[in-house]
C-alpha cells in the first residue's frame, strides 16, 4: 500500500493564479480531509469529506474547493492564489472519521509558496 | 479562539530529563489523540485517549486524558534525543471535525 499521497511536494505561483492540489489514499477509508501548517499554528483544518459526494468545511474553508467524486481521491483547488495562502498542506484520512480509535494517516505534505 | 491550547510552545531540556506537556480546552472531546512530526513529515499518530481518566503508556510515554475529557497531558521519563520532534493534540468531538492544537515543540539536548 502506498498510504496517502500527495502531489506536487512543492510548488511556486503568482497571485491570481489557480491550481489544484492531489491527494489519494489506497486503503479504502471513508474520511478525508486537508489540513494547512503554518509556523507556530499547527494544523488547521481546511475542507473534510465523510466519503464519496459528501464534503463540508473546516476551520479555514474561504478561498479553498474541494470534491470528493470517489473514495480514493480528494483534490484541494486554489480558485485565485493569494500570498496569505503560502504554506505546507496536509491531507489526511482514517477509516471512519472522528470515531474513537481513528488513526489519521497524514501524507507527505505540498509546500507551496505564492509570490 | 484556539480550541485546543497546548503548552508550553517550545521545550528544550537535557538528555535524561523528564517532561509533561499539556493540551487544554474548555470543550469536551469524545477522544483525544497525540501525533508527532518530524521536520518535512506529515504528523504521525502516538496514542488515542477515549475515556475520561484514562492512562496509556508507551514505553517512556504516558498519556493521560482528564476526568471530565477536556485536557490531556503527554509526559516523558528519561528523555532521549529521539524524541526531539513537534507533538500535536488533536480532540474529535461530534460534529466529524478534528481539531489540533498549536504543537509542542520539543528539543532533547545529548
Amino acid at each position: 500500500n502506498a498510504g496517502v499521497t500527495q502531489t506536487p511536494k512543492f510548488q511556486v505561483l503568482k497571485t491570481g493564479q489557480s491550481m489544484t492540489l492531489q491527494c489519494a489514499q489506497d486503503m479504502n477509508h471513508e474520511y478525508m480531509s486537508w489540513y494547512r501548517q503554518d509556523p507556530g499554528m499547527g494544523l488547521r483544518l481546511i475542507h473534510y469529506s465523510v466519503g464519496a459526494g459528501i464534503t463540508d468545511q473546516g476551520e479555514v474553508p474561504n478561498g479553498y474547493n474541494v470534491s470528493r467524486s470517489t473514495t480514493e481521491d480528494f483534490p484541494l483547488r486554489l480558485l485565485s492564489a493569494a500570498p496569505s495562502q503560502t504554506s505546507v498542506y496536509f491531507c489526511a484520512s482514517s477509516y471512519a472519521g472522528t470515531g474513537s480509535y481513528n488513526e489519521q494517516f497524514f501524507g507527505p505534505g505540498t509546500r507551496l509558496t505564492v509570490l | 479562539t484556539q480550541l485546543l491550547e497546548q503548552s508550553p510552545q517550545f521545550l528544550s531540556i537535557q538528555e535524561g530529563e523528564n517532561l509533561t506537556v499539556y493540551c487544554n480546552s474548555s470543550s469536551v472531546f469524545s477522544s483525544l489523540q497525540w501525533y508527532r512530526q518530524e521536520p518535512g513529515e506529515g504528523p504521525v499518530l502516538l496514542v488515542t485517549v477515549v475515556t475520561g481518566g484514562e492512562v496509556k503508556k508507551l514505553k517512556r510515554l504516558t498519556f493521560q486524558f482528564g476526568d471530565a475529557r477536556k485536557d490531556s497531558s503527554l509526559h516523558i521519563t528519561a528523555a532521549q534525543p529521539g524524541d526531539t520532534g513537534l507533538y500535536l493534540c488533536a480532540g474529535a468531538r461530534g460534529d466529524d471535525k478534528i481539531i489540533f492544537g498549536k504543537g509542542t515543540r520539543l528539543h532533547i539536548l545529548p
